[in-house]
């Protein structure tokens, strides 16, 4: 079986501070693990994945994911937060030997000038 | 290049009423094929999900069934509309391959009144 939580179910940050989404996994096989953006009502889109290999993870906009094993995370982060990056944020697991992807609750980022 | 269509964006429909939403999927072939439903506060909850024509994998007993009755084509069915049915449906596929990128239609927003 698989799930994903993620913490904090929305975040603020001011203009060019960090950002931290985060994200623990279970999975009793071998993960893949996903970050996914959605702006206001429109699908999702593919911000990084990670399969196998290095487990720093670089991703569009800026944004990358590292993949811990010993404390089954996969949180996101950005250096510096730009208002367009206000936005949901979703995490997601598959793995090896299924085709099912579970998705977290979201995390909504909003960015304050 | 492939793509995804989702129709329709908005519905709002009384309850007990019929539902079908479909979404077909061009320029691939024998894709995953994948329903899920958002509601605020829950996430991205797995309704279906497809590996092949006529093969349907339901993630959670309810009102609504799904159907694959050509390669590239998927369905969302419902006999009977609850209160409950409301929210944000989105279709999205994958190649024939774990770990692959999900690809998201851009929803649609249903309103049982």
């Amino acid at each position: 079986a698989q799930s994903v939580t993620q913490l904090g179910s929305h975040v603020s940050v001011s203009e060019g501070a960090l950002v931290l989404l985060r994200c623990n996994y279970s999975s009793s096989v071998p993960p893949y693990l996903f970050w996914y953006v959605q702006y206001p009502n429109q699908g999702l889109q593919l911000l990084l994945k990670y399969t196998t290999g290095a487990t720093l993870v670089k991703g569009i906009n800026g944004f990358e994911a590292e993949f811990k094993k010993s404390e089954t995370s996969f949180h996101l982060t950005k250096p510096s937060a730009h208002m367009s990056d206000a936005a949901e944020y979703f995490c997601a697991v598959s793995g090896v030997g299924t085709y099912k992807y579970i998705f977290g609750t979201g995390t909504r980022l909003k960015v304050l000038a | 290049s492939q793509t995804i269509h989702q129709w329709p964006a908005t519905l709002v429909q009384p309850v007990g009423s019929p539902l079908s939403l479909e979404c077909t999927v061009e320029g691939t072939s024998n894709p995953n094929l994948y329903w899920y439903r958002q509601a605020a506060g829950r996430g991205l909850q797995l309704l279906f999900y497809s590996v092949g024509i006529g093969q349907i994998s339901s993630e959670v007993p309810q009102n609504l069934s799904a159907s694959r009755p050509q390669d590239r084509q998927f369905i969302l069915s419902s006999k009977k509309l609850l209160l409950s049915d409301s929210g944000f449906y989105l279709c999205a596929w994958t190649r024939q391959a774990q770990g692959e990128k999900l690809f998201f239609g851009s929803g649609t927003q249903l309103s049982v009144l």
